[in-house]
């Protein structure tokens, strides 16, 4: 069965620190690997995805995630955090087998706060 | 580009109501989607189509029903609201049903059920 786990469901940091927020999944096939950001009220974001390929991805608003196929996981990570990164993060995942083919599979979302 | 719109952004229904939630999107998109959004519970699929005339059932499309008659519109109609169906609904889009595709969401709409 196809899964994301997001273990946590809040991070803080201070602005300027790192920020990891983390993100493990199970597909039965290849596995699609996407990050999307909600601000308050809004529609879902697209920040980056991972398709084959070199396993750091690099996306919008300085962020990038890393994936690590024997762990299973596809962390978001960005060095120098921002007050305004403050949202919540949800990790996603497709797969590219049968009847559920192209169906996107959503962890239960991160809130990550940023202090000044 | 407007991307993908819908519409309304609130609605409050009363138990036993009707009504339709609007999407539309101007990317000449093959593939739409519908998600609700509960607290705690990510994004589930509610229903999904691949192309006009296309339509099928996603993860919890009990009480709700779609069609497809254009590339652009994707309505999702509630036939017999229940406070059960309170949620954030969005719609979504991807240029087709490929696992690579990236998908488009909209503003999203919230609905309240009395």
């Amino acid at each position: 069965a196809q899964s994301v786990a997001q273990p946590e469901d809040q991070v803080n940091v201070a602005e300027g620190n790192p920020l990891t927020v983390k993100c493990t999944y199970s597909v039965s096939g290849n596995p699609y690997l996407f990050w999307y950001v909600q601000y308050p009220n809004r529609g879902l974001q697209f920040l980056l995805k991972y398709i084959t390929g070199d396993n750091l991805v690099k996306g919008s608003y300085g962020f990038e995630a890393e994936f690590n196929k024997s762990q299973t996981s596809f962390h978001l990570k960005k060095p120098s955090a921002l007050v305004s990164d403050s949202a919540l993060y949800f990790c996603a995942v497709r797969d590219d087998r049968g009847s559920t083919l192209g169906r996107l599979y959503f962890g239960r979302g991160t809130q990550l706060t940023v202090w000044p | 580009n407007a991307g993908v719109t819908q519409t309304p952004k609130f609605q409050v229904l009363k138990t036993g109501q009707s009504m339709t939630l609007q999407c539309a999107q101007d990317m000449n998109h093959e593939y739409m989607s519908w998600y609700r959004q509960d607290p705690g519970m990510g994004l589930r699929l509610i229903h999904y189509s691949v192309g006009a005339g296309i339509t099928d059932q996603g993860e919890v499309p009990n009480g709700y029903n779609v069609s497809r008659s254009t590339t652009e519109d994707f309505p999702l109609r509630l036939l017999s609201a229940a406070p059960s169906q309170t949620s954030v609904y969005f719609c979504a889009s991807s240029q087709r049903n490929r696992a690579t595709d990236t998908q488009y969401f909209g503003p999203g709409t919230r609905l309240t059920v009395l």
